[in-house]
């Protein structure tokens, strides 16, 4: 069935580094691919998101890409700061959602 | 404006109960969705709404779980005789006609003794 792989399932990179989470999806209809962050004990919370006919989107320190040929979206965090930890989600809406990446960021 | 509301926030019940878990929209999204997250997952999906009527219920994980949404705004999910393995926190959420982006709600967590 239809299904989104997301790696890593935990990252951990030193303030001001960046982050790379990346997906994968299986079903050729989607063209829609947003990324959300969930805190702990808080509601998910949409951080951007690219729609198919583009192949990169960027808002300040976060940006994606999307191969469609490859079937991959990523995203993509700079220069971290403490406030970036979280869980971050790929999703193929409504159905289907990846199983989160948790980032951590060291001080 | 009011973002989408759920009560109840927190659920504790007896298993083999029924319980109803209610959810607000944002004034005037059309689509409302229900999804479940246990700890360590991502959100699954369990049925979406466009208007009144059930869009995609393909989600809902057998015959003891239904939602409704008589007038497209508020929904209701109704789970019958509850299982432990129901525990989990349900999230609501809701997008406009023109936009997909989703606005979660706080969710209910609904925990099955």
């Amino acid at each position: 069935g239809e299904n989104v792989e997301q790696h890593p399932s935990t990252l951990s990179v030193q303030e001001g580094d960046s982050a790379v989470i990346k997906c994968t999806y299986s079903d050729s209809a989607s063209n829609y691919f947003p990324w959300y962050k969930q805190e702990l004990g808080k509601r998910p919370q949409l951080i951007i998101d690219i729609r198919s006919n583009v192949g990169e989107k960027k808002d300040q320190r976060i940006a994606v890409t999307l191969n469609k040929t490859a079937k991959h979206f990523s995203l993509h965090i700079t220069e971290t700061q403490p406030e970036d930890s979280a869980v971050y989600f790929c999703a193929a809406p409504p159905l289907i959602w990846g199983a989160g990446t948790k980032l951590i960021i060291k001080p | 404006g009011a973002g989408v509301s759920q009560t109840p926030s927190n659920k504790v019940t007896e298993k083999g109960k029924y319980v109803e878990l209610r959810c607000d929209p944002i004034s005037g999204h059309t689509a409302l969705y229900w999804y479940r997250q246990s700890l360590g997952q991502g959100p699954e999906f369990l049925i979406y709404f466009q208007g009144t009527g059930a869009a995609d219920d393909s989600g809902l994980p057998n015959d003891r779980f239904f939602a409704v949404r008589p007038e497209g705004s508020v929904s209701t999910l109704k789970i019958q005789r509850t299982e432990r393995g129901d525990s989990a926190v349900y999230l609501c959420a809701s997008s406009s006609r023109d936009s997909r982006e989703q606005f979660f709600g706080p969710g209910t967590r609904l925990t099955v003794l």
